[in-house]
């Protein structure tokens, strides 16, 4: 069964404090590993996907990474607009619609 | 237009009540998903649409009824619920089966209370 964990559960940092959030997953096949967004009483909102092994993608403060066994996501200088629920998900298989998304860690940055 | 808009934003209902839940999103997308959530839990998959065919149903109570009349719409039929079917049900959609990039483009939501 395809397994997501996520860590910390909660994070606060002060403005400016940069850090990792930290998604360990266990599926057989990764298709692909998608980071998202989550404003309270809001949907989530796609960040990146990473398919492989040593990729890499950036969006403003952000920075998502992948290894075999887990994902980062690097918060650089981070701003109070920046807090949210961070989660992590993983599709196994081509054309396998289903995603199983981790907990997520609750971020908050204070000014 | 990247949105998937759903109605009503809020919604308060009784045991016996009959309630609709709509999704709408006009990016040509060919798979539609219902997702539940619970406070600080993850979106759990209730149910997937692709190509207008019920693909996944991930063990849903039958209370729940979805359907798809078109690409671009996608409903979500409720009767009978209990209280702890209170949550926030998610629609979202995505490109399709055969595309390589499977992300999914979420709505608000739908904040269920049930009593």
């Amino acid at each position: 069964e395809d397994q997501v964990t996520q860590s910390p559960e909660a994070l606060r940092l002060q403005e400016g404090e940069s850090s990792s959030l930290n998604c360990s997953y266990t599926v057989s096949g990764l298709r692909g590993l998608f980071w998202y967004r989550q404003d309270p009483g809001k949907g989530p909102e796609f960040l990146f996907t990473l398919y492989s092994a040593g990729e890499e993608k950036e969006k403003e403060r952000l920075k998502a990474t992948l290894t075999k066994k887990e994902s980062f996501l690097h918060i650089t200088a981070p701003k109070p607009e920046d807090s949210a629920t961070y989660l992590c998900a993983v599709q196994a298989g081509f054309g396998n619609e289903k995603l199983t998304f981790g907990t997520g860690t609750r971020l908050t940055i204070i000014p | 237009d990247t949105e998937v808009t759903q109605t009503p934003k809020h919604l308060v209902m009784g045991m016996t009540n009959k309630k609709s839940l709509k999704c709408e999103q006009h990016m040509g997308h060919r798979a539609m998903y219902w997702y539940k959530q619970k406070a600080k839990k993850p979106p759990e998959l209730m149910f997937v649409y692709s190509y207008e065919k019920l693909s996944i149903n991930e063990s849903v109570p039958s209370r729940f009824s979805p359907e798809c009349p078109n690409s671009s719409l996608l409903n979500l039929h409720l009767h009978a619920l209990q209280p702890e079917d209170s949550a926030l049900y998610l629609c979202a959609s995505s490109q399709g089966r055969a595309t390589v990039d499977e992300k999914l483009f979420f709505g608000s939501g739908t904040q269920l209370s049930v009593l």
